[in-house]
């Protein structure tokens, strides 16, 4: 999707070990989101982020870190992975708070499984 | 917990027939937006309406919505194949409420050719 890139796409890895997962924008919005994709539920959010530095708990945040050094990068880390945590993954970008005129711009996702 | 719940789950229409997925949701929105997703892509934003708008077009969208009943219509006109998708409504909640969009489950719409 233009202007926001989402890595890896897919990965494995073990309960208990930490994943980070990136999502890289170029379009220079100040918001940005991380969302899970499960069956039956929808999308949730994960955290978001308002600026550099700043960061908020969304609904399903537990198990769940970010971080944002920079405006063009979104962090999400899985400090110990566990097998309810696999799902896919989006991050989102927006150019003011809830979309706006224009709404969210997604990225591809990334397909992680626990195992 | 989610906001918007579509209605139908799923939909399959033969190529050509209009499709109307439907939205309901439970608190006070400043707008709605619907938005589509092919398989294994993200969302893709198709459609915004204000909470003080009541019908809105675009090229073969037209959503409707009903704030006294909590409702929003999304109806694709003379559907194609490239329209086989899931649908997601997702609302904006005014009044200080979830400080992200709230997405519903989706409808999945398969156009038959």
């Amino acid at each position: 999707d233009a202007g926001i890139t989402q890595s890896p796409r897919h990965k494995v890895t073990e309960t208990g070990t930490p994943v980070t997962l990136r999502c890289h924008q170029t379009e220079n919005h100040r918001y940005m989101y991380w969302y899970r994709q499960d069956p039956g539920h929808g999308l949730r959010l994960i955290h978001y982020s308002y600026g550099v530095k700043d960061t908020d708990k969304g609904e399903v945040s537990d198990g769940y870190s970010v971080s944002r050094s920079k405006t063009e990068d979104f962090l999400l880390t899985l400090e110990s992975a566990t097998s309810s945590q696999t799902s896919v993954y989006f991050c989102a970008i927006s150019e003011s708070t809830r979309g706006g005129a224009r709404g969210y711009t997604f990225g591809s996702g990334t397909r992680l499984t626990v195992v | 917990s989610q906001q918007g719940e579509e209605d139908p789950q799923a939909l399959s229409i033969q190529e050509g027939e209009n499709a109307t997925m439907n939205c309901s949701y439970k608190t006070s929105i400043n707008n709605l937006q619907w938005y589509r997703q092919n398989s294994g892509r993200g969302l893709v934003h198709l459609i915004l309406i204000r909470s003080n708008e009541r019908e809105k077009h675009s090229g073969r969208l037209r959503v409707t919505l009903d704030t006294s009943k909590k409702s929003s219509s999304l109806l694709i006109t003379a559907s194609r194949a490239a329209d086989t998708a899931s649908y997601f409504c997702a609302t904006d909640e005014s009044g200080g409420g979830a400080d992200g969009l709230t997405f519903g489950k989706g409808t999945h719409l398969i156009i038959q050719p």
